[in-house]
């Protein structure tokens, strides 16, 4: 299956800090998305990171992927309140999956 | 731009009855997708259209649950009869081509509650 896996489950950080979190995949993949989901609401796309690219920015987020371990990472730098959302690596070049998900609560 | 509209926004059913949940994508998306989200789990794939065609149906319990899209526009999906275990959130999600280079946009979703 190329669904991926988020690591680790659930994440609580101080508003201020940097968050990172980290997704295996097991089959070889032409790219790789992260959502977020807030409380509630439908998923939003974040970043699409494609096999050839290692590591891609915006704004506050980073991410990583490195093909060889079959894995990536998310990194939120200076996390808000509003960072507070479940976190979604997907992967599939011809169905789309998700992963379980890494919850991330910021502390004011 | 309008995005992905679904509708009802929350269903609540008995056990055994019927259901229909309604999606409208993104004007000119040719990839429709609809998920199921179990409280505390990541979003489950039911089934995936390219235009109208079906791209993968593989987790779609397909004695209970069928889904259409007309014309390759507006999608529908129908639990008949409903199971206490189908209570979730339904996503809807549409994407300009295949997850092979896009964006997926997602709707609010709809939560169905069986009791």
């Amino acid at each position: 299956s190329q669904q991926g896996e988020e690591d680790p489950q659930a994440l609580s950080i101080q508003e201020g800090e940097n968050a990172t979190m980290n997704c295996s995949y097991k089959t070889s993949i032409n790219n790789l998305q992260w959502y977020r989901q807030n409380s509630g609401r439908g998923l939003v796309h974040l970043i699409l990171i494609r096999s050839n690219e290692r590591e891609k920015h915006s704004g506050r987020l980073r991410v990583t992927l490195d093909t060889s371990k079959k894995s990536s990472s998310l990194l939120i730098t200076a996390s808000r309140a509003a960072d507070t959302a479940s976190y979604f690596c997907a992967t599939g070049d011809y169905k789309l999956s998700f992963g379980a998900g890494t919850t991330v609560t910021v502390r004011a | 731009e309008a995005g992905v509209a679904q509708s009802p926004r929350y269903k609540i059913i008995e056990k055994r009855q019927s259901v229909a949940f309604w999606c409208n994508p993104i004007s000119g998306h040719a990839t429709l997708y609809w998920y199921q989200q179990i409280l505390g789990q990541g979003p489950k794939l039911l089934i995936q259209f390219q235009n109208n065609g079906v791209v993968d149906d593989s987790q779609l319990p397909k004695d209970r649950f069928s889904a259409e899209r007309l014309k390759g526009v507006d999608s529908t999906l129908k639990i008949q009869p409903a199971k206490l275990e189908d209570s979730a959130v339904y996503l809807c999600a549409s994407s300009l081509d295949g997850p092979g280079g896009t964006e997926a946009f997602f709707g609010q979703g709809t939560r169905l509650t069986v009791v």
